[in-house]
């Protein structure tokens, strides 16, 4: 049973980086491109990029000045860095897995819980 | 990038009625389209993708239809676990996923 599970602190400054880490259990890294999606309260899902295990990623051109992400297969994990954070970046953050591997375009079949960031000082 | 628009953003029924939710794109995504649940405080969960195939465990009173530009998901007869907010999203265009902005069902 595949399991991910987002990790990372729960408040952030402004003008910092929120930086997060999505473990994955009950699957290797190294078959999908994994994807980070964020909803802010209250409002719809916004998909943030993707990575895939030999580092190839593609991220949304409205974030993609802000955003890094990395993968460690050692570990089994990958990690999102959101730079320069305003009040518009609390959310919940989610880490998901597309249906199949190896497919870059594809509906999300398996997410993590989320983790809540706030941004505020 | 290409719009989902859905409609309506909130949906009054009673349980044991049939609901029908729309989704509109901005131009063609063929097939490739999902449909997830989210209820409160949860992650979504996939119910439909390629624009009809129920995900693993989906029941059959979920059905979705439609190709290109317009697609419907219908909830034959609502049960009470099925009253949730119901997304969208396109898989087909590039460089982005797009998600549309929620449908609200709620209880009549």
């Amino acid at each position: 049973q595949v399991q991910l599970q987002e990790s990372g602190p729960g408040l952030v400054k402004p003008s910092e980086t929120l930086s997060l880490t999505c473990t994955v259990s009950g699957d290797s890294i190294s078959r999908y491109y994994w994807s980070w999606i964020r909803q802010p309260p209250g409002k719809g899902l916004e998909w943030i990029g993707y990575i895939y295990y030999s580092g190839s990623t593609n991220y949304n051109p409205s974030l993609k000045s802000r955003v890094t992400m990395s993968v460690d297969t050692s570990k089994n994990q990958f990690s999102l860095k959101l730079s320069s954070v305003t009040a518009a970046d609390t959310a919940v953050y989610y880490c998901a897995r597309p249906r199949r591997d190896a497919f870059s375009r594809d509906a999300f079949d398996i997410w993590g819980q989320g983790t809540i960031v706030t941004v505020s000082s | 990038e290409i719009v989902m628009t859905q409609s309506p953003a909130t949906l009054s029924v009673s349980p044991g009625e049939r609901a029908t939710l729309s989704c509109r794109a901005s131009q063609s995504v063929s097939s490739n389209l999902a449909w997830y649940q989210q209820k409160p405080g949860q992650a979504p969960r996939l119910l439909i993708y390629d624009a009809s195939t129920r995900a693993t465990g989906i029941p059959a009173r979920f059905t979705g239809s439609g190709s290109g530009t317009e697609f419907t998901l219908t909830i034959s007869s609502l049960q009470s676990e099925d009253f949730a907010v119901y997304y969208c999203q396109q898989y087909n265009g590039w460089p982005t996923p797009t998600f549309g902005g929620g449908t609200k069902v709620e209880i009549k």
